[in-house]
């Protein structure tokens, strides 16, 4: 059974930094690609970023180009997060998801698994 | 980037009754090539992660009951709930991953009259 499990959200000061954690098991970590998707309060979903199977590849939403870095250990079959130059705009809880690696086309899509999310509050 | 648009922002809908959630993306996510839309609708219940519900706009996931269904093709698109139930009132979000830059639209809230 696959899990996804997020830690490491907290309360940081405006312009702080955070790393958050997403440890998993229950599936060949090394064959997928990974993402982080947030959420702040009472709000939509955003995607943050995604990584390539063997790291070598990253994609990230605007407002956090330059200030987030997605990154993962295959030896932990984790992803991490690690988020510099916190604002206050984003608070909100992350989530861990897994995207769908589809064999027939040879590529990610669909988020197929969550973790349960960890909240991240950037405030005074 | 593409962006993602859903209407209504919310519904009531009596129990029993049919719910539509309509979905726009600012270009096509049809891939010509294998002919799939790059469309899937997501469901969220207060506090949880969001559970997939129709992936490539209109393949069932395991285990979603068959009263939920998707259609449409290249921008528009349509969540059916065909027989509300009490346990469907959540928030409906759809994501295209037609680009590697990935994008959900704002939700639709559905609630029981």
């Amino acid at each position: 059974e696959v899990h996804l499990v997020e830690s490491g959200g907290g309360l940081v000061q405006p312009g702080g930094s955070l790393r958050l954690s997403c440890a998993t098991s229950g599936f060949t970590f090394r064959d997928h690609w990974m993402s982080w998707v947030r959420q702040a309060p009472g709000k939509g979903l955003e995607w943050v970023a995604n990584t390539k199977e063997d790291g070598s590849e990253t994609f990230y939403v605007d407002s956090v180009k330059g200030r987030f870095t997605i990154s993962r250990d295959s030896t932990k079959n984790s992803v991490y997060l690690q988020m510099n130059s916190l604002r206050v705009e984003d608070t909100a809880v992350y989530y861990c998801a897994r995207p769908h690696y589809d064999v027939v086309i040879g590529r990610k899509t669909y988020f197929d698994y969550w973790g349960q999310g960890t909240l991240v509050t950037v405030s005074s | 980037d593409i962006v993602m648009t859903q209407s209504p922002d919310s519904l009531v809908v009596s129990l029993g009754e049919r719910a539509t959630i309509n979905c726009k993306s600012s270009q096509s996510v049809l891939y010509n090539s294998n002919n799939k839309n790059y469309l899937a609708w997501y469901q969220q219940k207060p506090g949880q992660p969001p559970k997939l519900l129709i992936y490539w706009a209109s393949t069932r996931e395991s285990g979603v009951p068959d009263r939920f269904s998707g259609s449409g093709s290249g921008t528009d698109f349509t969540l059916t709930i065909s027989s509300l139930q009490a346990e469907d009132v959540a928030v409906y979000y759809c994501q295209q991953y037609y680009s590697p830059l990935f994008t959900f639209g704002p939700g639709t809230k559905v609630d029981v009259k």
